[in-house]
């Protein structure tokens, strides 16, 4: 299957600090992307959608402009968590697909805000 | 959008075949059903996928019903790794868009 990479795995930040997250396709074209964050003992929710060379489509109660995602390049999109709080700790994971596939996910991200 | 139903967990028994249940009787007829499993800290691993037709791979077969209110993955022979939280998920509208639900905890015992 197709291999998707995110860096970091984790990271601690302080309240109020900015933290960037990574997330590579490395064997194959990800035209699209996609971004989930997950809480202790809950499912995956979706965040946004990106395409590549586009702005990024955000999900119905998820701020854009604290979760800023970038997909400039058909490998690589980034999230970035701005002004990040203790609530926003969670586990981020991002997913890739080629156009007319399915999508594989990344290993996730531990974000730790203190 | 469509949502599915899956149990909300079982148990397998090591080295018999796992059928593991799920209904999505909103499906619109374009919409895909997808299989991911995700073990504990991990992302979600692609199982499957169909639309109308069973579907097999190296992993499971997929049947779906004719009417496509509902599916079953089927795990041939089960292996303690294969113990995982397993998602049934109809993709929403398009872009492949999926929207996760609890999944099924799915356990599988010596």
């Amino acid at each position: 299957g197709a291999v998707v990479s995110q860096h970091p795995s984790r990271v601690i930040c302080k309240s109020g600090t900015s933290v960037k997250i990574e997330c590579r396709s490395l064997d194959f074209q990800a035209t699209t992307m996609f971004w989930y964050r997950q809480f202790p003992k809950q499912s995956l929710m979706l965040m946004a959608t990106s395409n590549e060379g586009s702005k990024a489509t955000y999900e119905q109660g998820v701020e854009k402009d604290k979760f800023l995602i970038n997909h400039a390049s058909l490998t690589l999109s980034t999230l970035t968590v701005t002004s990040a709080h203790p609530e926003d700790s969670s586990f981020y994971i991002c997913s890739a697909r080629e156009r007319g596939r399915e999508q594989y996910f990344g290993p996730g991200t531990r974000l730790t805000v203190t | 959008d469509a949502k599915t139903t899956q149990p909300t967990s079982m148990d397998c028994a090591e080295g018999r075949a796992a059928n593991l249940p799920c209904n999505h009787s909103t499906i619109s007829g374009n919409e895909y059903v997808y299989w991911y499993r995700q073990i504990h800290s991990q992302g979600p691993q692609y199982i499957i996928h169909g639309l109308k037709n069973n579907e097999t791979n190296e992993m499971a077969s997929l049947i779906i019903t004719e009417d496509r209110k509902s599916s079953t993955l089927i795990l041939p022979h089960a292996t303690l790794r294969d113990t995982a939280v397993y998602y049934c998920i109809v993709e929403l509208g398009g872009n492949n868009r999926l929207a996760f639900g609890k999944g099924n905890q799915v356990v599988v015992i010596p």
